[in-house]
Parts: C-alpha cells; sequence; structure tokens
C-alpha cells in the first residue's frame, strides 16, 4: 500500500470552528489531492498541490484553503465549519511522471454540528 | 474544462451475469483515463488505467475497459459477476495538457444479487 495517512479519522465539530485535515505521504510523491465524497455527487475536487508552496483550486474550493510547507503534508482548513461541509475528506497523491495513478487514503469523517 | 459523466448511479445484476458500467468523458487535450473501486467504508482502490498504446485494458480481477477516442467513452465490463464485486465505481479523468487536476464522475453503485 502506498504510504499516505490522513488524520483525524473522525471528528465532530460545532458550526463556526476552524477544522484542519492532515494529510501526510512518505512517497515523496509530487501532486496531492483534497476530495470531499457525498452521496450522488461522486468525489468532487477542493484544492489540489503540485509542489512545495504550489496549490490551484479545485471545483468545491469556497470555505476551505490548504497549504503545502513540505513535501509529505498537505493540510487542508475549514476556517469555520458549516454544516454544508459535513462529509467524508480523502487525500490523492499521485507521482509527479505522466500517467501514474493515484493513491488515496482512508478518509476522514467530518461531522459539523 | 475536463469532465467525467457517469450515466448510471445504480446498476443491479444477478450473479454470473455479464455487466457493463458506463463512462464519457470531455477533454479538449489528450486524456489518461481511470477506473477506480470502492468497498464499504474503504478508501479508493485503482481498478484499471489506460494511458496510451492498446484501447483495451484489463485488471487481474476479469474487468476490462475499452477507451474510444471518437465516442470519447471508457466503459467498463466484465463476462461474469461475483457477489464479491459488490462496490461503487468511479471514472476518472486526467488531461495531458497539464493541470494535473484530477476528475471523477459521480459514480455507479453495483449490487450484485444471488
Amino acid at each position: 500500500d502506498a504510504g499516505i495517512t490522513q488524520s483525524p479519522r473522525h471528528k465532530v465539530t460545532e458550526t463556526g470552528t476552524p477544522v484542519t485535515l492532515r494529510c501526510h505521504q512518505t512517497e515523496n510523491h509530487r501532486y496531492m489531492y483534497w476530495y470531499r465524497q457525498d452521496p450522488g455527487h461522486g468525489l468532487r475536487l477542493i484544492h489540489y498541490s503540485y509542489g512545495v508552496k504550489d496549490t490551484d483550486k479545485g471545483e468545491v474550493s469556497d470555505g476551505y484553503s490548504v497549504s503545502r510547507s513540505k513535501t509529505e503534508d498537505f493540510l487542508l482548513t475549514l476556517e469555520s465549519a458549516t454544516s454544508s461541509q459535513t462529509s467524508v475528506y480523502f487525500c490523492a497523491i499521485r507521482p509527479g511522471t505522466g500517467g501514474g495513478e493515484a493513491f488515496f487514503g482512508q478518509g476522514t469523517r467530518l461531522t459539523v454540528v | 474544462a475536463q469532465s467525467v459523466t457517469q450515466l448510471d448511479s445504480q446498476v443491479p445484476v444477478f450473479e454470473e451475469a455479464p455487466v457493463e458500467l458506463r463512462c464519457n468523458y470531455s477533454s479538449s487535450v489528450s486524456v489518461y483515463l481511470f477506473w477506480y473501486v470502492q468497498y464499504p467504508n474503504q478508501g479508493l482502490q485503482l481498478l484499471l488505467k489506460y494511458l496510451s498504446g492498446s484501447t483495451l485494458v484489463e485488471s487481474i480481477n476479469g474487468f476490462e475497459a475499452e477507451f474510444n477516442k471518437s465516442q470519447t467513452s471508457f466503459h467498463l465490463r466484465k463476462p461474469s459477476v461475483h457477489i464479491s464485486d459488490t462496490a461503487e465505481y468511479f471514472c476518472a479523468v486526467i488531461s495531458t495538457g497539464g493541470g494535473n487536476k484530477l476528475t471523477f464522475g459521480t459514480g455507479t453503485q453495483l449490487k450484485v444479487e444471488l
């Protein structure tokens, strides 16, 4: 299995509080992605990174920010959590060479109450 | 912009019957295509991929997919399904022209019944 770890695996938080999810990899892959998975919507890209300090928005980036200060870590922050951000969040990594497939973490189940 | 359409949200099928899960993509440039599988309460696992060369690609557990550029499709097929194939299947695309955004379809839930 690809070395990718998400933390925490489960979190319950209150509306309006900040939340940070962490994705850690040991594969030295160039690309890292954050997705949210919701019934009927599949996986939707939030943000992705193509290198240290290089990030770009996905299709559902509003309300989320990311940071990548080291190759191995990609942080997703919900500045002020809302109930609409209740979801399962997946991190994925992908090597820099063309065509490589993405490897996924086990997911973080976030509930905003 | 690239996108992926999976036309069927659910596909029920009896064990040992054939199945086809449909996937269409849109992109203005060349693409890499993937099928991922997700079992309950797990992450996604790669099932198979098309990068270049032969348009028919196969997985180790009997699935196959065919890249059809003219129809912009990458349908997944299996001639005889098993109960253990019950899972959600996602089609995904990356445009080779840059950006490296990995875009997924909305998924197809395959339910294999006895």
